[in-house]
């Protein structure tokens, strides 16, 4: 069975620091990779995927993620976070052919200081 | 295009009782998938349903069914009420096709509250 690590329960930052998300996937064969958002009140919304190709994806708002398939890792990256990316960050997998089913992570909740 | 809706949005319901939720995907999508977000276990999949037929079930006991409608829409009933089953329940749908497949969106949530 397939499962994701996410390393970081909570992280707090300063607006213009730099962000990496640790993300570690177990699964043996093709995944595709994922990374949600939930900001406060709202729904899931998708930031960037990672399919097939080039390892490094870019979302919305200026996020990225880095495919590592050696080490199972998706980690998540902005270069300057802004107050506004408070929210909880979810990575997630899709295993198997035709299987539309995510195994999600627990989330890292970041909260951003002005 | 309109997203994926969920109603009711917050429920209260009382041990023992059973309860029906409903979303509606985005049209066009025939994949409905159904999680259950608690803040102790995170985002769980419970099931999926594509084109009326159940594709996967996740680790949930048999209290949890759901449905799918040729429509589309897709309920998801809890018999059998316990403390435990207060939980975000999030509605997700794909298409089957394009340059999002297999992408789920989701919708609001609704909140089921368990006294």
């Amino acid at each position: 069975a397939q499962s994701v690590s996410q390393h970081n329960h909570h992280v707090i930052l300063s607006e213009a620091a730099s962000l990496e998300l640790g993300c570690n996937y177990s699964y043996g064969g093709t995944v595709n990779l994922f990374w949600y958002v939930q900001y406060p009140g709202q729904h899931l919304q998708l930031l960037l995927k990672y399919f097939s190709g080039d390892p490094l994806v870019k979302g919305i708002k200026g996020f990225e993620a880095e495919f590592i398939k050696s080490k199972f890792s998706f980690n998540l990256r902005k270069p300057s976070v802004q107050w506004s990316d408070t929210a909880e960050y979810f990575c997630a997998l899709r295993a198997g052919a035709g299987s539309y089913q995510l195994t999600f992570g627990k989330g890292t909740k970041l909260s951003v200081i002005p | 295009k309109a997203g994926v809706t969920q109603t009711p949005r917050y429920l209260i319901k009382t041990r023992g009782q059973q309860v029906t939720l409903s979303c509606s995907p985005i049209s066009g999508h025939r994949s409905v998938s159904w999680y259950q977000q608690t803040p102790g276990q995170g985002l769980q999949f419970l099931f999926e349903y594509f084109s009326e037929t159940q594709r996967n079930k996740g680790n949930f006991p048999g209290r949890f069914s759901g449905r799918q409608f040729s429509n589309s829409r897709s309920e998801m009933n809890v018999s059998t009420l316990e403390l435990g089953d207060s939980a975000l329940y999030l509605c997700a749908s794909s298409s089957s096709r394009g340059g999002d497949l297999y992408e789920q969106y989701f919708g609001p949530g609704t909140r089921l509250t368990v006294t």
